[in-house]
């Protein structure tokens, strides 16, 4: 089955600096990639995605890179500040045995970022 | 914004003792995921649910564990008998599963601590 490596497992910046997570994964077929924050007490809230059709994707301060040749994604924060500091999941969407997905994902171990005031 | 809703919030039980978990989808939402966060393991996926029908429970231990969808607004998630290793956190999502690269919405998850 599919595996999603994640890194750094923590990150710490100052605020204004940029943050950077990556992630690979194993499965060349898996065609889905959202990233996901997740507050203390609160459920994964989805942030971003990006298919394998595109290669880049930007959303005001956070943008995601998808290389389907060397199977990683990317995800940039910007300008980042405090209230970004939280934990980031990235995941991939994985075929079932029939070959047909059905949107099973996927997810890394996680990125604790601090952004420093 | 419409939001995946679980209840309870917390829950603190007695090994051996059921517990019953629920999840109110988005409305609309026809794919429904239930997964279970601990620091050891992360975020693994137990069951998943299209059209109220499971699809896949190959995460789940089938001998304690069950998930159904009695309708199209709840989704339930019973442990019987529970064990002190499935303190945890379970989280309901929901989405529309109209084929690949489908954004799941997560709720806030039951935090579940069995003594």
């Amino acid at each position: 089955g599919e595996n999603v490596e994640q890194h750094p497992s923590t990150l710490s910046v100052q605020e204004g600096d940029s943050a950077v997570i990556k992630c690979t994964y194993s499965d060349s077929a898996s065609n889905y990639f959202p990233w996901y924050k997740q507050e203390l007490g609160k459920g994964p809230q989805l942030i971003i995605d990006i298919r394998s059709n595109v290669g880049e994707k930007k959303d005001q301060r956070i943008a995601v890179t998808l290389n389907k040749t060397a199977k990683h994604f990317s995800l940039h924060i910007t300008e980042t500040q405090p209230e970004d500091s939280a934990v980031y999941f990235c995941a991939a969407s994985t075929l079932n045995a029939g070959g047909t997905s059905y949107g099973k994902l996927t997810f890394g171990q996680g990125t604790i970022l601090t952004v420093h005031p | 914004d419409a939001r995946v809703t679980q209840t309870p919030r917390h829950k603190v039980t007695e090994m051996g003792q059921e517990v019953t978990m629920r999840c109110q989808p988005i409305l609309g939402h026809n794919t429904v995921f239930w997964y279970r966060q601990t620091m050891m393991q992360g975020l693994e996926l137990l069951a998943y649910f299209r059209n109220r029908a499971p699809l896949d429970d190959s995460g789940m231990p089938k001998d304690r564990f069950s998930a159904e969808m009695p309708d199209a607004t709840l989704a339930t998630l019973k442990i019987q008998p529970s064990e002190p290793r499935d303190s945890a956190v379970y989280f309901c999502a929901s989405g529309l599963g109209q084929g690949a690269g489908q954004p799941q919405h997560f709720g806030d998850g039951t935090r579940l601590s069995i003594l």
